[in-house]
């Protein structure tokens, strides 16, 4: 079966840095998407690779590494209001979203 | 207005009510998605729209029908639901249904919570 794995919860302290994993299992890959979503609000694109590297937006670098399954967010200088859900998707060779359940990251003072 | 609107934002019903969900997106967009989103779990796709065909329809129970008019709107009517179908409904729009990178990212609406009693 296909599946996607991230961590549940994380929690992190304010100006640092946080790391958030994701792993997957597909059937073929055609990209790797990663949303923010704040509580009660809707889900909003961050960052699509489909390429293995690195791409950077601001504080926001999403990493992609295709033999091994996994991609990364990167998230500097840690505001509060990056407290928020991070959903990992991956479109399937049929482009079918397949989406992990997603990383609650809590900021701390 | 902008982005994908969904109405209403919150809705609590009994079983037996029919009441529906309805979503608008000012994109220009061709294709659109009714996603439930449950607690801890991933979002479960429930149907897709694609230039108002219905190109999906994941097994869903048929106490919920979609109806797309048109590209810009999008409904879930709901009837005889139960408890276990409390949660969040959120439509989605994209430019396309097919292809890579861009046409496949989503603009989501800010959902409508649903509380069965």
């Amino acid at each position: 079966g296909q599946n996607i794995d991230q961590p549940t919860e994380m929690t992190a302290t304010e100006g640092a840095i946080v790391q958030i994993n994701c792993t997957y299992q597909t059937s073929g890959f055609n990209g790797l998407f990663w949303y923010q979503q704040h509580a009660g609000e809707a889900p909003t694109f961050l960052s699509y690779n489909v390429l293995d590297g690195l791409e950077e937006k601001g504080r926001f670098s999403s990493f992609l590494s295709r033999s091994k399954g996994y991609s990364y967010l990167l998230l500097k200088e840690l505001q509060m209001k990056d407290s928020a859900s991070y959903l990992c998707a991956v479109l399937d060779s049929n482009y079918q979203l397949i989406w992990g359940a997603g990383t609650k990251l809590i900021i701390k003072p | 207005e902008t982005g994908v609107t969904q109405t209403p934002r919150h809705l609590v019903m009994g079983m037996t009510n029919k009441k529906s969900l309805k979503c608008e997106q000012h994109l220009g967009h061709n294709a659109m998605y009714w996603y439930k989103q449950s607690a801890k779990k991933p979002l479960e796709l429930m149907f897709v729209y694609n230039f108002k065909e219905q190109t999906e329809n994941n097994s869903v129970p048929s106490r919920f029908s979609p109806e797309c008019p048109n590209s810009s709107h999008l409904f879930l009517h709901l009837h005889t639901l139960q408890p276990e179908d409390s949660a969040l409904y959120l439509c989605a729009s994209s430019q396309d249904h097919e292809g890579a990178s861009g046409a496949n990212v989503l603009t989501f609406g800010a959902g409508s919570r649903l509380t069965v009693l």
